[in-house]
C-alpha cells in the first residue's frame, strides 16, 4: 500500500540523548515536511524538503536536525539541546505540483524518561 | 506572511445537528485553502481544498466549505453531525508559488454529545 510511515509510534528519551523520528513514503513525493504538535498549539513547522539533498528550517528548528538522502526518508533528529521534546510528532508529503496537498503520517509521541 | 485563525478552540454539538467551524486567513492573494481532520492520536486527513472556481467546495464524509473572499474565510460546515464527527479539525493556506510549507490555524475541538 501506499503511503507515509511512521515509527515508532511511541518514543521515549531519556535525559541528554539524541533521538531519531523515521518518516518513509513510497509515494514517489518530492516535499517533505516535519511538524511538531502540542495541544491548543497547532502544527508548527520544523523542517522541509522539497528535493533530495537539501532542506530548510522552519519555525521551530532549534534542537532538531534532519537529512534528505533519499527521497523516500526524511528522518528528523531530536537532539539534547531540544530542552522540551515532549510532543506529537507528524511527518507530511507532497507531490511536486500538487498545489500545496499534504499528506501525513500517523505520527510518533515522544515523551521525556 | 500568511496567517489562519480558527476563533473557536472548543465546540460541542449535539448529534444530528448542525455545524459551522471558522476559518479566516491573511494572504496577499488569493491562496489555496484546506481542511484537514485528526482523530486522537493520528494524522491528519484531507477533507476538502479550494484553489479557485466555485466558492462552494464538497469534501469527503458530507462536509462543505464556502470562500469568501470578502470576508476572508473559508468556513467548514456540515449539515447533520454525527457522534463520529467527534475529532479535531484544522484549517490551512498554502501558497501560491509552489511546495511551499501549508500554514494551519491552531484548530479547532469538535465535540459530539448525544
Amino acid at each position: 500500500d501506499g503511503g507515509i510511515t511512521q515509527s515508532p509510534k511511541y518514543l521515549f528519551r531519556k535525559e541528554g540523548q539524541n533521538v531519531t523520528l523515521s518518516c518513509e513514503q513510497n509515494l514517489n513525493h518530492d516535499a517533505m515536511y516535519w511538524y511538531r504538535q502540542d495541544p491548543g498549539q497547532g502544527l508548527r513547522l520544523i523542517y522541509y524538503s522539497q528535493i533530495v539533498n537539501d532542506f530548510q528550517k522552519g519555525d521551530i528548528a532549534e534542537g532538531y536536525s534532519v537529512s534528505r538522502e533519499k527521497k523516500e526518508s526524511f528522518p528528523l533528529t531530536v537532539t539534547s539541546a531540544q530542552k522540551n521534546p515532549t510532543a506529537f510528532y507528524l511527518c507530511a508529503s507532497s507531490p511536486d505540483g500538487a498545489k500545496n496537498i499534504q499528506y501525513f503520517g500517523a505520527g510518533t509521541r515522544l515523551s521525556v524518561l | 506572511a500568511q496567517s489562519v485563525t480558527q476563533p473557536d478552540i472548543h465546540i460541542t454539538v449535539s448529534e444530528g445537528a448542525s455545524l459551522e467551524l471558522r476559518c479566516n486567513y491573511s494572504y496577499g492573494a488569493t491562496p489555496y485553502l484546506f481542511w484537514y481532520v485528526q482523530s486522537p492520536g493520528q494524522g491528519l486527513q484531507l477533507l476538502l481544498k479550494y484553489f479557485s472556481g466555485d466558492t462552494l467546495v464538497q469534501g469527503i464524509k458530507g462536509f462543505e466549505a464556502e470562500f469568501k473572499r470578502s470576508q476572508s474565510s473559508f468556513n467548514l460546515r456540515k449539515p447533520s453531525v454525527h457522534w463520529s464527527d467527534a475529532a479535531e479539525y484544522f484549517c490551512a493556506v498554502g501558497s501560491l508559488s509552489g511546495n511551499t510549507p501549508l500554514v494551519f490555524g491552531k484548530g479547532t475541538r469538535l465535540s459530539v454529545i448525544a
